[in-house]
Order: C-alpha cells, then sequence, then structure tokens
C-alpha cells in the first residue's frame, strides 16, 4: 500500500504569516491527492482536489501544489479561523484511499 | 442541498452489536458511492470502505475487512456500518461522507460531502 506522510506534524505561525503544510507518498499518485480542514470539534472539510483545484466555497488564501510524490498546502496570510489541522488524502488507483497523519495549524 | 445525517451517538458494552446509519438527501442516492471513516480520540482520519448504493459494490480498507460490515438500503437512501462484536478499541467518532462522480461516471476517491459524526462508545 501506498503511505503518507506529512510534515510538519504541528506548527505556530502568526496571523498574516504564509504558512507551508508538505505531503509525501511513497509511490506516485499523479495529482490524485486531496486536502481537508478539520477545525477542533467539527467535521472535516474538503479544501483541495486534485492536488490544486479549490472546492467551490474555500477562500482563495488556500492554495495546492504538486504532483507525483510531493504535495504542499499553502495558506497566503494565515487567519484565526484557519486553526485547524489539515490532512491530506491520496486516492489514485484503487482503495482504500489513505489519509495522511495530520498537521495542527496554531496561532502563535 | 446535498446532506448527510447519521443516527445519534451510541454507549454500547464489548460483545454487543451495533448498525450505524447515514441518510442521504438532495441528490440521487443511487449514483454516488458512500464512504465511512473512523476517528479515534485525539487521532487522525482512516479510510474504512466504501460502498455503491445502486448495486451495494463495496470496497474495504485491509485494516477494517472482517471486523466491519458495510451496507446501504438504496429505498430509503440510507448507507450503514455495523458491527457484531464490538471492542473498546471500536470506541471512536463515525463519519459517513460521499465520494463526487469520476471524469468516467465511476467515483473520484475524495469526500465531498460529509455527515456529522456518529460517536461510538465502548466501555464495560
Amino acid at each position: 500500500d501506498i503511505q503518507m506522510t506529512q510534515s510538519p506534524s504541528s506548527l505556530s505561525a502568526s496571523v498574516g504569516d504564509r504558512v507551508t503544510i508538505t505531503c509525501r507518498a511513497s509511490q506516485g499518485i499523479s495529482n490524485y491527492l486531496a486536502w481537508y480542514q478539520q477545525k477542533p470539534g467539527k467535521v472535516p472539510k474538503l479544501l483541495i482536489y486534485a492536488a490544486s483545484t479549490l472546492q467551490s466555497g474555500v477562500p482563495s488564501r488556500f492554495s495546492g501544489s504538486g504532483s507525483g510524490t510531493d504535495f504542499t498546502l499553502t495558506i497566503s496570510s494565515l487567519q484565526p479561523e484557519d486553526v485547524a489541522t489539515y490532512y491530506c488524502q491520496k486516492y489514485n488507483s484503487a482503495p482504500p484511499f489513505t489519509f495522511g497523519p495530520g498537521t495542527k495549524v496554531d496561532i502563535k | 442541498e446535498v446532506q448527510l445525517v447519521q443516527s445519534g451517538a451510541e454507549v454500547k458494552k464489548p460483545g454487543e452489536s451495533l448498525k450505524i446509519s447515514c441518510k442521504g438527501s438532495g441528490y440521487s442516492f443511487t449514483s454516488y458511492w458512500i464512504g465511512w471513516v473512523r476517528q479515534m480520540p485525539g487521532k487522525g482520519l482512516e479510510w474504512m470502505g466504501i460502498i455503491y448504493p445502486g448495486d451495494s459494490d463495496t470496497r474495504y480498507s485491509p485494516s477494517f475487512q472482517g471486523q466491519v460490515t458495510i451496507s446501504a438500503d438504496k429505498s430509503i437512501s440510507t448507507a450503514y456500518l455495523q458491527w457484531s462484536s464490538l471492542k473498546a478499541s471500536d470506541t471512536a467518532m463515525y463519519y459517513c461522507a460521499r465520494l463526487p462522480l469520476g471524469v468516467y461516471g465511476d467515483y473520484s476517491g475524495y469526500f465531498d460531502y460529509w455527515g456529522q459524526g456518529t460517536l461510538v462508545t465502548v466501555s464495560s
């Protein structure tokens, strides 16, 4: 099975900072990667699919990039409401469509 | 409006059986795959399996194969997740979520709409 890793596991940044989260697949997955945001005590929410396509209604400060094995989620200007854990998910080929371990984002 | 509404929280004892539900509305329930995701307390998201309500075609993660059963009743637009004998380690929040249609009409493997979650607590 393809394994997903994320780095860092947690980060603390100031409001307005540019934040980058990395997701790595153990094998190439083309652009079959999604990103989710889960705020504390809330349901996960789809942010990005196909590595870089923003889901409808998601603020434009979120962006995704990458292909193959290395992917990034960028928040261009961190806002207080962005405090959450962010998960990547691969969905190439056949199931299981594994999630990454998550990156917790806090405000400094 | 697409909605997935899950059944309420459950408290069970080890060894008991359980079936939780996820009712879809606002879209053609039989045309979209539905999946289940586990989140143990303080932990990350785990992909459990998916089902196509149109014909009940089901795919499981190897980690959950044989541990749970995923089913659906298309007549009432409801998917289910069930256990025959619960363990304390099944204590978790369980989410159902919809997979959007793929380019070829099958599915894209990510989840676009999520249910509110069902908390399952297993304790003696």
